[in-house]
């Protein structure tokens, strides 16, 4: 029930496209969603979050979709470019759900925007 | 600003040896600690947390070890290291409010051979 399940593993996107990544989640505890960013070599970075008290939330390029009856939360990212290209990693937290004071971390994808 | 330090950047280990990395937090108090490791192309794996000095939690039974000696200190050790302990270990610090954001490290790449 921890579990944050994310699809696909990888995904190739042509420059200017849209790239989307799925995460699913069975746990109603969970109340926030971040998603993360990691870079060959790098330590994974915040790139945007949610609460379940939104349907979406957009950031510049980056956009998250949220279905609290699906337990579903997507990103979406528009005209994606070369410089997207990297790990991605969802994510989500309950804050007072037992020791789950961490994050629980999807199996992440890797995105490739060809230019 | 805060800023998390984590060292070596690479580290090449025999079968056997023991295994020390440190992680330091500038620039907040209290936080929550975190270990997880990445293998190659592989999800996070949340090894050990802390919410303050003295206080490790293991979320994985293995040949590891972590310690908080100091407030803004975090180790994970081995007495041991085995082939299975390769990967990419990263070190992570959370303010200890609930939805606070999670920041990593730049990542120690360990092979064991």
């Amino acid at each position: 029930q921890q579990q944050v399940k994310q699809s696909p593993q990888s995904l190739i996107v042509q420059k200017g496209g849209i790239s989307i990544i799925n995460c699913a989640y069975e746990n109603t505890a969970f109340d926030y969603f971040p998603w993360y960013q990691q870079f060959p070599g790098k330590g994974p970075a915040l790139l945007i979050a949610i609460r379940p008290d939104v349907s979406e939330k957009k950031e510049g390029r980056f956009t998250i979709s949220f279905n609290k009856s699906a337990k579903q939360f997507s990103l979406h990212i528009m005209d994606s470019q070369p410089g997207d290209s990297a790990t991605y990693f969802c994510a989500a937290q309950a804050a007072f759900y037992g020791s789950a004071r961490q994050l629980t971390f999807g199996s992440g994808t890797q995105l490739t925007v060809l230019p | 600003s805060q800023t998390i330090h984590q060292w070596p950047a690479t580290l090449v280990q025999p079968v056997g040896s023991p295994l020390s990395l440190e992680c330091t937090v500038e620039g907040t108090s209290n936080p929550n600690l975190y270990w997880y490791r990445q293998a190659a192309g592989r999800g996070l794996q949340l090894l050990f947390y802390s919410v303050g000095i003295g206080q490790i939690s293991s979320e994985v039974p293995q040949n590891l070890s972590a310690s908080r000696p100091q407030d803004r200190q975090f180790i994970l050790s081995s007495k041991k290291l085995l082939l299975s302990d390769s990967g990419f270990y990263l070190c992570a610090w959370k303010a200890s409010a609930a939805f606070g954001k999670l920041f990593f490290g730049s990542g120690t790449q360990l092979s064991v051979l």
